[in-house]
């Protein structure tokens, strides 16, 4: 059974960057040839799409975080990761990482239990 | 302000057959496919529908997904109480080149 599990600091203060790694382990799957996604939510809020990463490192990214957002794929460990810089109360939220398929518009089809990220000094 | 709108509520009592909204726009649901996501209290969301009408392995028959257009439907019959949770829509947006997520729907089995 594929499993994702998110790690990271829980607790980033203000204008810093706050930093994921998502690590993919069991099943047949491994990160190569395929998409990779981060998916956030604010506590009490709904669901928002960070950005997605294909193995080879080709990245889609939220329009509205584009500019803040970096995510890279390390194959050899079966990991990918997020960074968020310049961080505010705003992007307090649970975060979580998921697998879709070989196409960027594919779903996200595994999800990790997410992991809650509170900004704060 | 989400990009695919949901009602933000919804309820019915076991047994009943319920129906959660989704609308969108030529870039999104008018153009590709919708995905329904089913997050229970504290928990990930898990897939439910996929391919707009396509239910994955393990996923009751009581689910069932419908696109027409720009909109969606997700339709719960045989409500029962373990169906209690929140809904989403979700799918990819040429214009945006990304995905867009519904506001969710917070299901009630009274």
């Amino acid at each position: 059974q594929l499993q994702l599990q998110e790690s990271g600091p829980g607790l980033v203060k203000p204008s810093e960057t706050l930093s994921l790694t998502c690590t993919v382990s069991g099943g047949s799957f491994d990160t190569s040839g395929h998409y990779w996604g981060w998916i956030r939510q604010p506590p009490g809020k709904g669901l928002e799409w960070i950005g997605s990463i294909y193995y080879s490192g080709s990245t889609y990214y939220n329009p509205s975080l584009k500019s803040r957002v970096t995510m890279s794929v390390d194959t050899s460990k079966n990991q990918f990761s997020l960074k968020l810089s310049s961080v505010t109360a705003a992007d307090t939220a649970v975060y979580y990482c998921a697998k879709q398929g070989a196409v960027v518009s594919h779903w996200f089809d595994y999800w990790g239990q997410g992991t809650l990220v509170t900004v704060s000094s | 302000q989400s990009v695919l709108t949901q009602p933000p509520s919804a309820s019915g009592t076991p047994g009943q057959r319920v129906t959660i909204s989704c609308s969108g726009s030529t870039s999104n649901i008018g153009s590709n496919y919708v995905y329904w996501y089913q997050q229970l209290p504290g928990t990930a969301p898990q897939l439910l529908i996929y391919r707009s009408n396509q239910r994955p392995s393990g996923v009751p028959d009581r689910f069932s997904g419908s696109k027409s257009g720009t909109s969606a439907s997700l339709a719960i019959s045989g409500l029962r109480s373990e169906d209690e949770a929140d809904y989403y829509c979700a799918g990819w947006d040429d214009s945006l080149s990304g995905w867009v997520f519904g506001g969710g729907t917070k299901l009630t089995v009274l």
